[in-house]
């Protein structure tokens, strides 16, 4: 199946802690995002990696960083997990050659981290 | 920053019925865009209305777009229980990340 994938699905861990989310596309995209949604839905882009270059780095506390081995897979590891960062992560992808940001995103099916 | 905002926030009607929402933005854009999100899944994209359209069709989906007003609506016509979900709009500026607005949670009651 042509996509983004996301793993884990879910993440339980205390706090203090580090973990890894992982992030592929297959879908030929040259350009790769990590969004954070809170419980109240708002959507917020934190990273975005075109051709394994970084290219927008929000507001973002240095503890998450970002890595793309290639343009297919970008990979998001955060250290010193805290209570705060609980929240649904979104990796999404999309062409940006010839097209700026206003190509269309797909996105991953979210990846659940609750610290406690 | 700028950022689009739907409105109602959330919005519950009858199957058959139809459901319109709407998304305000401040600044000049480029394009509009519109996704969908179910419950617990990622968002998929629905519609993209450039700056130059006033209106775009796809399917039972309608978006329009006034730029004067800064405002666009997406209409969902003859609505059924699947169309319950979380529906956002999101603005491109240009050359900066798109801004997603808080969304309108779309119930459609059998």
């Amino acid at each position: 199946d042509t996509a983004v994938s996301q793993t884990p699905k879910y993440l339980v861990t205390q706090m203090g802690n580090d973990k890894s989310i992982k992030c592929e596309q297959n879908l030929g995209h040259d350009t790769m995002y990590w969004y954070k949604q809170d419980s109240k839905k708002f959507l917020k882009i934190m990273f975005s990696y075109n051709n394994k270059e970084l290219i927008i780095n929000e507001t973002v506390p240095n503890r998450f960083s970002p890595k793309s081995p290639d343009k297919a897979h970008l990979n998001l590891h955060i250290n010193s997990l805290e209570l705060g960062d609980s929240a649904v992560y979104f990796c999404a992808s999309s062409l940006l050659i010839g097209g700026g940001f206003y190509n269309e995103q797909f996105f991953g099916p979210g990846t659940r981290l609750t610290v406690l | 920053s700028q950022q689009g905002e739907e409105d109602p926030q959330a919005l519950s009607i009858q199957e058959g019925e139809n459901a319109t929402m709407n998304c305000s933005y401040k600044t000049s854009i480029n394009n509009l865009q519109w996704y969908r999100q179910n419950s617990g899944r990622g968002l998929v994209h629905l519609i993209l209305i450039r700056s130059n359209e006033r209106e775009k069709h796809s399917g039972r989906l309608r978006v329009t777009l006034d730029t004067s007003k800064k405002s666009s609506s997406l209409l969902i016509t003859a609505s059924r229980a699947a169309d319950t979900a979380s529906y956002f709009c999101a603005t491109d500026v240009g050359n900066t990340p798109l801004v997603f607005g808080k969304g309108t949670r779309l119930s459609v009651i059998a």
